[in-house]
């Protein structure tokens, strides 16, 4: 059973354009959620993250958006750069004991930017 | 300011044998978890250690064993090693008090023949 789900494999995006990936998570528990970045050969980088109460985070080109009622996340880059291309995992965690879960992780997207 | 880092990069072991991978935090960092990525799949958490114990523990077996030291670098350990093991195994640190934001290492690419 799939908790955090991330529908499209690869997406693929003219330089200067728009990149939306989204996400979408079933366990009510998660309260707190990342995105990170994956080039081959190299461990995840961190790239933003959102509380449970809030419903955007911003960080220069990078976006995060939360929609609770529909159990939902988007991450929205403007504009999008070639450096951009990789795998974007979405992430989610719930508090535990005063400490934070294990996070559990979408399959990713492969974000492709096309000069 | 070192980030996560992981040793081996890279190991070859058969079926049946045993294997230990290594892990340094991020300086100032106190817990430890690691994740099993198989090919095309996202990282699965295997366990996390803080305080030098086993905190919380994701849906693996017991083959999986850990240890966390007192400078909190920690050893991942798996048993009796199997095909289905072969994937990359990634290592990352937090503060246990803000332990959303992890930060991962580079991996160690573990291939069982």
């Amino acid at each position: 059973d799939q908790q955090v789900k991330q529908n499209s494999p690869s997406l693929s995006v003219q330089e200067g354009r728009i990149s939306i990936l989204n996400c979408d998570y079933t366990n009510s528990m998660f309260d707190y959620f990342l995105w990170y970045k994956k080039y081959p050969a190299e461990g995840p980088t961190f790239l933003i993250s959102i509380s449970s109460i809030k419903d955007k985070n911003e960080d220069g080109r990078f976006t995060v958006f939360l929609n609770k009622s529909a159990k939902h996340l988007s991450l929205h880059i403007v504009p999008s750069q070639p450096g951009d291309s990789a795998v974007y995992f979405c992430a989610a965690s719930a508090r535990s004991g005063g400490g934070a879960d294990g996070l559990t992780f979408g399959k990713g997207t492969h974000l492709i930017i096309q000069p | 300011d070192a980030g996560v880092t992981q040793s081996p990069t890279h190991l070859i072991k058969t079926r049946g044998q045993q294997v230990t991978l290594r892990c340094s935090p991020k300086s100032g960092h106190d817990t430890v978890s690691w994740y099993q990525q198989a090919l095309g799949q996202g990282p699965q958490f295997i366990f996390q250690y803080y305080e030098e114990e086993e905190r919380q523990r994701g849906n693996f077996p017991d083959r999986f064993s850990g240890h966390q030291f007192p400078n909190y670098s920690s050893e991942l350990n798996v048993n009796a090693l199997l095909l289905g093991d072969s994937a990359l195994y990634l290592c990352a640190s937090s503060l246990v008090r803000r332990g959303e934001t992890q930060y991962f290492g580079p991996g160690t690419r573990l291939l069982v023949l």
